[in-house]
C-alpha cells in the first residue's frame, strides 16, 4: 500500500518563493509526480521525478530523495495565477496507478 | 500534447437513476484509462483501472456493480453510476496513458461534476 502526506494550506505573497513538501511510504516506487489543480478543474502535470535530485522547469522545480521518501515542489516568482492546489502522486512499480496526496492549497496574495 | 475529453461536464440527476460519463482520448490511443473520484477539499481517489477489451480492475471498497466501467475501444471508456444516491455526488475525473507501462504521464480529462438530488 501507499501512504502520502502533504501539509494542507499556505498563503504567500506575489513574487515570493514557496516550498511544498510531500512525504510518502510505498512498497514499490516508480516515480513521483506533481500536479497543479485549480478549483473545479482537472489536475495538470507539472513535473516528474524518478531519480534523486532536482528537476528544474522554469519557475517550478521538484526535488526527490528516494531514501527519505521525500519530495518538494518549489514555486518561484509567485504569480496570482499560481493560486491552486498542488498534489503529489506516487506511481506504483509495475503499473501506472497513481496514489495522490491530499494536496496543498496555495493562496497567493498581492 | 495529448488531449482527453469528458462528457458531460456537469450533470444533475435524481436519486435512483443512472448516469453515464464518457472519457475520450482525442488524439492518441489509450490502452489504459483510470477513473478517479474527488470530494470537496479531498484528494483524487482512484476508483478503477480500465483496460481496453478486458474487465476493469476496481480498487478496494469500490462497488463494481454500482460503478460500471466499459472500455470498448482504444479511445473511449465509460463510467456508469447506477442507482445514484446523494452520497455519489462528486467530481469524477478520468485519465489516460499513451501505452500501458511505458508512458510516465497520465493525461487527465476536465472532469464531470455529478450532483444527485
Amino acid at each position: 500500500g501507499q501512504n502520502i502526506d502533504q501539509p494542507t494550506e499556505m498563503t504567500a505573497t506575489e513574487g515570493a518563493i514557496v516550498q511544498i513538501n510531500c512525504t510518502y511510504q510505498t512498497s514499490g516506487f516508480n516515480g513521483l509526480f506533481w500536479y497543479q489543480q485549480h478549483a473545479g478543474e482537472a489536475p495538470t502535470f507539472l513535473s516528474y521525478n524518478v531519480l534523486d535530485g532536482l528537476e528544474e522547469k522554469g519557475r517550478f522545480s521538484s526535488f526527490l530523495s528516494r531514501s527519505k521518501g521525500y519530495s518538494y515542489l518549489l514555486l518561484k516568482e509567485l504569480q496570482m495565477k499560481d493560486s491552486a492546489s498542488y498534489l503529489c502522486a506516487v506511481r506504483e512499480e509495475g503499473n501506472n496507478r497513481l496514489a495522490f496526496g491530499k494536496g496543498n492549497q496555495v493562496v497567493v496574495i498581492p | 500534447g495529448a488531449v482527453v475529453s469528458q462528457h458531460p461536464s456537469r450533470v444533475i440527476c435524481k436519486s435512483g437513476t443512472s448516469v453515464k460519463i464518457e472519457c475520450r482520448s482525442l488524439d492518441f490511443q489509450a490502452t489504459t484509462m483510470f477513473w478517479y473520484r474527488q470530494f470537496p477539499k479531498q484528494s483524487l481517489m482512484l476508483m478503477a483501472t480500465s483496460n481496453e477489451g478486458s474487465k476493469a480492475t476496481y480498487e478496494q471498497g469500490v462497488e463494481k456493480d454500482k460503478f460500471l466501467i466499459n472500455h470498448a475501444s482504444l479511445t473511449l471508456s465509460t463510467l456508469t453510476v447506477t442507482s445514484a444516491h446523494p452520497e455519489d455526488s462528486s467530481f469524477y475525473i478520468c485519465s489516460a496513458t499513451l501505452t500501458s507501462g511505458l508512458s510516465y504521464e497520465q493525461y487527465f480529462g476536465p472532469g464531470t461534476r455529478l450532483t444527485v438530488t
